[in-house]
């Protein structure tokens, strides 16, 4: 079935890095855009970056831009989050999610309708 | 930057109520709006993308409507598993999520 798993997530210390990583399976991980989200302990959903179907096209919300990198590997179905510097407010579930829209490259989105079961960072 | 701001931020409803939550949005967006259902300690889940189209696999008692700035989710006759947190997200210029609205047993 379609599905995505993330790791990569822990507790690190105020400074320093940590990639994280979402690996795909039962769909065709090239042809799709893949976003990732998180969302600090008891608030809300914020989006953070998207990586387009191969890989040519980056977006990153301001909150991250410049600390946090998105990249894919097509060869093995991961997409991947290198964040850097990270800050006690970077402390969150981190969700990896599927654009709907088939071959997204700067097109219009649809939205986002795989969802794995998230990964936790903790900065502290 | 588009902010989306829903209300209420909470909504205490009984079984079968007819339930409406409300998205706004700081700009026009035309159609470009989602919503999502999230459950405690689980991931989102798509429920209504477009504004109004319903995802494949979802109950039919979830309805969107709206457009330009002003849009609605609304659940018909709400059952015990719609207890949950719903949120609204635009994708008319980036990707930005509403605050999310708590659907809670009255």
């Amino acid at each position: 079935q379609v599905q995505l798993v993330e790791s990569g997530g822990g507790v690190v210390q105020p400074g320093r890095s940590l990639r994280l990583s979402c690996a795909a399976s039962g769909f065709t991980f090239s042809s799709y855009a893949m976003h990732w989200v998180r969302q600090a302990p008891g608030e809300g959903l914020e989006w953070v970056a998207l990586i387009s179907y191969d890989g040519n096209n980056k977006y990153y919300a301001d909150s991250v831009k410049g600390q946090f990198t998105i990249s894919r590997d097509n060869s093995k179905n991961t997409v991947y989050l290198q964040m850097n510097s990270l800050r006690t407010e970077d402390t969150a579930v981190y969700y990896c999610a599927r654009e709907r829209t088939l071959h997204y490259y700067g097109s219009q989105s649809s939205g986002m309708d795989v969802w794995g079961q998230g990964t936790t960072v903790t900065v502290s | 930057d588009i902010q989306m701001t829903q209300s209420p931020s909470t909504l205490s409803a009984s079984v079968g109520d007819r339930v409406t939550i409300t998205c706004r949005a700081s700009q026009t967006i035309s159609t470009w709006l989602a919503w999502y259902q999230q459950k405690p300690g689980k991931a989102p889940k798509l429920l209504i993308y477009d504004a109004s189209n319903l995802e494949s696999g979802v109950p039919s008692r979830f309805s969107g409507s709206g457009s330009g700035r002003e849009f609605t989710l609304t659940i018909s006759s709400l059952q015990p598993d719609d207890f949950a947190t719903y949120y609204c997200q635009q994708y008319n210029s980036y990707w930005a999520f509403g605050q999310g609205t708590k659907v809670e047993i009255k």
